[in-house]
């Protein structure tokens, strides 16, 4: 299986909006509503942000969000700040019952 | 509230079998969950390897199909992950995961780094 498509790196001054796209096939991201996206700071473990698209876990901030549209997810933060420099990866479930995630995207705050 | 904790060898030569345990606590392995183990290598992305079901159903990377093994083992309420015929490729920092609906994620292990080199 091959790894979802992020871009490597996004940028955006606090205050702004961003968004990271993952693309994949309709054996994965266009073919279930079952993309994630985590949050990962160095030497940590990934944090669940975005489930089935568009949910949000409790406690995780109203500025993230998700949607998809065909064989591409986004995660979109508004209201950029500081602490969400982070790395950020997508994942999706595929058509042979396995997880496969994208190459992650590094987001800095100007 | 669900915790996972990794434990195993840190250093595993080449062409030999790592393995590693991840306790769960605050949660019982017997639910309606699967348990999954992903890796990463330094300076790299994630990797899912593979998941399993109290029953014993699983599934697996179709690249490390092959040489993964996973596990469980409801008396100790964990689970396990084997991995044949290392190299230095599979030096990763390997986590274990609960798996809520269809591949997410929600509850995550600190991670263990494991170093192939002889």
């Amino acid at each position: 299986q091959s790894a979802l498509t992020q871009p490597a790196s996004v940028s955006g001054s606090p205050g702004q909006s961003i968004t990271i796209s993952c693309t994949g096939t309709s054996s994965d991201v266009g073919g279930y509503n079952y993309v994630s996206w985590y949050q990962q700071f160095p030497g940590k473990a990934p944090k669940l942000m975005i489930y089935e698209v568009r949910n949000r876990p409790s406690g995780v901030s109203n500025r993230f969000s998700g949607s998809k549209s065909g064989n591409t997810a986004s995660l979109t933060i508004s209201g950029l700040q500081a602490e969400d420099e982070a790395d950020y990866y997508c994942s999706s479930y595929t058509s042979s019952t396995t997880v496969v995630f994208g190459g992650g995207t590094k987001l800095t705050v100007l | 509230q669900v915790q996972l904790q990794e434990s195993g060898p840190g250093l595993v030569k080449p062409s030999g079998t790592l393995s590693l345990t991840c306790a769960v606590s605050g949660g019982s392995i017997s639910s309606t969950d699967w348990w999954s183990w992903v890796r990463q290598p330094p300076g790299k992305g994630l990797e899912w390897i593979g998941e399993i079901y109290h029953s014993g159903s699983s599934n697996y990377n179709p690249s490390l199909k092959s040489r993964v093994t996973i596990s469980v083992d409801k008396s100790k309420n964990q689970f396990s992950l084997k991995l044949s015929s290392v190299t230095a490729a599979d030096t990763a920092v390997y986590y274990c995961a609960r798996v809520g609906m269809a591949g997410t994620f929600d509850y995550w292990g600190q991670g263990i780094l494991v170093t192939v080199s002889s």
